[in-house]
């Protein structure tokens, strides 16, 4: 079965310091990993995705296969990161390719 | 983002009322979805649409009922709410000619049954 977990509902960090966000997958294809961030009030918005291997706003993301984990890193966190964040597979299921998403881990970063 | 509108953004109704949440997009894509979120559950899956005459259901279908009423939009109806329904729900859209499935989400549908 297709499942993606985020074991901490909350990660509560001060700025400078540095963060880890964790997302462990369960997919039998090779999946495609994104992390999906919403900051208050506004909608999710696409933070990167694995296949681009970027780095977006400070944050990336490696997909390590071996481990089934996808974990969003960032060296030195901001106040203005404080936000939901998911973890998304996209994988075929029942003939069609969809995004399924964990349950979100809320980072909150303190002055 | 604009692209992807939701209406209405806030809606309190009654138990046993119908209610119906519309979206629209003018990004064209052809691929629409709803999805429901709740605090320590993330999002759920609740009916997708690949084209406009496809419609299947999510994780999370019963109670609610959905329709295509055009590659550009896509409306998720309670037919009978009930207050276990409330919820932010989120309307989403892909498309599948572009490589890896990127999902862009509308703002929102805050619904409260009371």
């Amino acid at each position: 079965a297709q499942r993606v977990t985020q074991p901490e509902k909350l990660l509560s960090v001060f700025k400078g310091a540095p963060v880890e966000l964790k997302c462990n997958y369960s997919y039998s294809g090779s999946p495609e990993l994104f992390w999906y961030v919403q900051y208050s009030r506004q909608r999710l918005q696409l933070l990167l995705r694995h296949i681009s291997r970027e780095s977006i706003k400070g944050f990336t993301a490696d997909l390590n296969k071996g481990e089934t984990s996808f974990h969003l890193k960032k060296p030195f966190a901001q106040e203005e990161d404080s936000a939901m964040y998911y973890c998304a597979l996209s994988g075929v299921s029942g003939g069609y390719n969809k995004l399924i998403f964990g349950a979100g881990t809320r980072l909150a970063v303190h002055p | 983002d604009a692209d992807v509108t939701q209406t209405p953004r806030n809606r309190i109704t009654k138990t046993g009322k119908r209610i119906m949440l519309e979206c629209s997009q003018t990004k064209g894509h052809d691929r629409m979805y709803w999805y429901r979120q709740d605090p320590g559950l993330g999002l759920r899956l609740i009916y997708y649409s690949f084209d406009v005459k496809d419609i299947n259901k999510g994780e999370i279908s019963d109670g609610y009922s959905v329709s295509r009423q055009a590659q550009a939009k896509f409306s998720l109806s309670l037919e009978s709410a009930i207050p276990n329904q409330t919820a932010l729900y989120f309307c989403a859209t892909s498309d599948s000619a572009t490589a890896g499935n990127t999902i862009y989400f509308g703002e929102g549908s805050w619904l409260t049954v009371v």
